[in-house]
């Protein structure tokens, strides 16, 4: 597709549910970002793929988050064990470079609510 | 302290007014981005620099590297600009956020 994509746009959750975020880059992007946005805040830093390369996973908040990109173009967020402070919009973004002075394209995001 | 810190929080303006929205960061960067993100929307992205001055319509920003400092201007403000307009600098493979500014502009 022309953009980033996201699924699902919305997903509600009951807390110690598992969760899968995707997230569809632009076709030919090397890079990919995972961040997390709690409302009323900026994104935060998750994840980063370099191709199917994970270079930094520095922001991932514990060892319930997971991320993968194992053909380095589709990649997968999974939250284990939801707990209510997971409850953030995701958001996915890739680039055609490497490293961040690249011009990025992200997704609309994924909307999670654990309840 | 935050390492990107962005002022106003919060911004108001009316149809046809100037805005300037600044941005200060206390870490060594590689480039700077502005971005706009509408309520319930993902991120577009604005602008990337790392020196000088960049035009886009009625955008432009500029960034001073030796003060660590940025600032996005609207000329002739919309209520379609109304969005939450984010500061992000590029630090080797990642962008750190500063908080936003909320832009509401009336007619």
């Amino acid at each position: 597709g022309a953009g980033v994509s996201q699924s699902p746009r919305y997903k509600v959750a009951k807390r110690g549910q598992d969760v899968a975020l995707r997230c569809d880059p632009i076709s030919g992007h090397v890079s990919l970002f995972w961040y997390q946005q709690a409302l009323g805040q900026g994104p935060e830093f998750l994840t980063y793929f370099q191709n199917e390369a994970q270079l930094d996973k520095s922001g991932l908040p514990s060892d319930r988050f997971f991320a993968e990109r194992p053909e380095g173009s589709v990649s997968t967020l999974k939250i284990q064990r939801t707990q209510q402070e997971d409850s953030a919009v995701y958001l996915c973004a890739s680039s055609l470079g490497r490293g961040a002075n690249y011009g990025y394209t992200f997704g609309s995001g994924t909307r999670l609510t654990v309840v | 302290k935050n390492e990107v810190e962005q002022s106003p929080q919060n911004l108001t303006a009316q149809e046809g007014e100037f805005i300037t929205i600044n941005c200060s960061y206390s870490v060594g960067i590689s480039a700077l981005h502005w971005l706009q993100q509408h309520p319930g929307g993902g991120i577009v992205s604005l602008f990337m620099l790392s020196s000088g001055k960049k035009k886009h319509g009625r955008l432009i920003a500029t960034i001073n590297i030796q003060e660590k400092h940025s600032s996005l201007h609207i000329t002739a403000s919309h209520p379609r600009d109304s969005a939450v307009y984010i500061c992000a600098v590029g630090l080797t493979d990642k962008l750190i956020f500063g908080t936003g500014t909320r832009l509401q502009v009336f007619p």
